[in-house]
């Protein structure tokens, strides 16, 4: 199976700040790395698809990369609105799996 | 517009049956993989299994975890997605959604629906 290890587990920074989530995987998941928000109580939301696709109607101020086998997720300017837990997850090959999360809070 | 709504949770004793059921609307069910993910209490996501869309004769499949336990299937005259869950384990305990595949992404899910395993 193929492993996403995501760092930090959880992150605490202010309004305002950019704030960046790492996921690395075991072996090469070419571009097939989603990333998805789940706010307290609610299903995941699908804010990353492709490495770095943006999803239709979310904001700018969210973007994705890939080096390599290692990705990252970045919020440029943190609102509010953006507490939440973030997963990413591999689709290049069964079983598909996800990242542990990374539970975002306002300082 | 896309929904998808789970229902059938509930309380199950170890070793029971529970079938969870997704109704979807808004798109044309055949034409997509539909997938169950799990989550346990306070934990993270857990990819359950999928069935391909038409074109892929709707083959399923399933983590390892499940596998031989649960069973994924469609009624499309009804646009419904089910997950019938046999010899059920304390371990199965989460909040199971359902979930559409665009691509390789999970574009939309549903709300969740939970399923507690205890005796």
């Amino acid at each position: 199976d193929i492993q996403m290890t995501q760092s930090p587990s959880s992150l605490s920074a202010s309004v305002g700040d950019r704030v960046t989530i790492t996921c690395q995987a075991t072996q090469d998941i070419r571009n097939y790395l989603n990333w998805y928000q789940q706010k307290p109580g609610r299903s995941p939301k699908l804010l990353i698809y492709g490495a770095s696709n943006l999803e239709t109607g979310v904001p700018s101020r969210f973007s994705g990369g890939r080096s390599g086998t290692d990705f990252t997720f970045t919020i440029s300017s943190l609102q509010p609105e953006d507490i939440a837990t973030y997963y990413c997850q591999q689709y290049y090959a069964l079983p598909i799996t996800f990242g542990q999360g990374t539970r975002l809070e306002i300082k | 517009e896309v929904q998808l709504v789970e229902s059938g949770g509930g309380l199950v004793q170890p070793g029971g049956s529970l079938r969870l059921s997704c109704a979807a609307s808004g798109f044309i069910f055949s034409d997509h993989y539909m997938e169950w993910v799990r989550q346990a209490p306070s934990q993270g996501l857990e990819w359950v299994g999928r069935t391909k869309h038409k074109s892929d004769s709707y083959i399923t499949e399933y983590a390892a975890s499940v596998k031989g336990r649960f069973t994924i299937s469609r009624d499309h005259s009804k646009n419904l997605l089910y997950l019938q869950m046999n010899s059920l384990k304390t371990e199965d305990t989460a909040m199971y959604y359902c979930a559409r595949l665009y691509d390789r992404q999970n574009d939309y899910w549903g709300q969740g629906t939970l399923v507690t395993v205890s005796s």
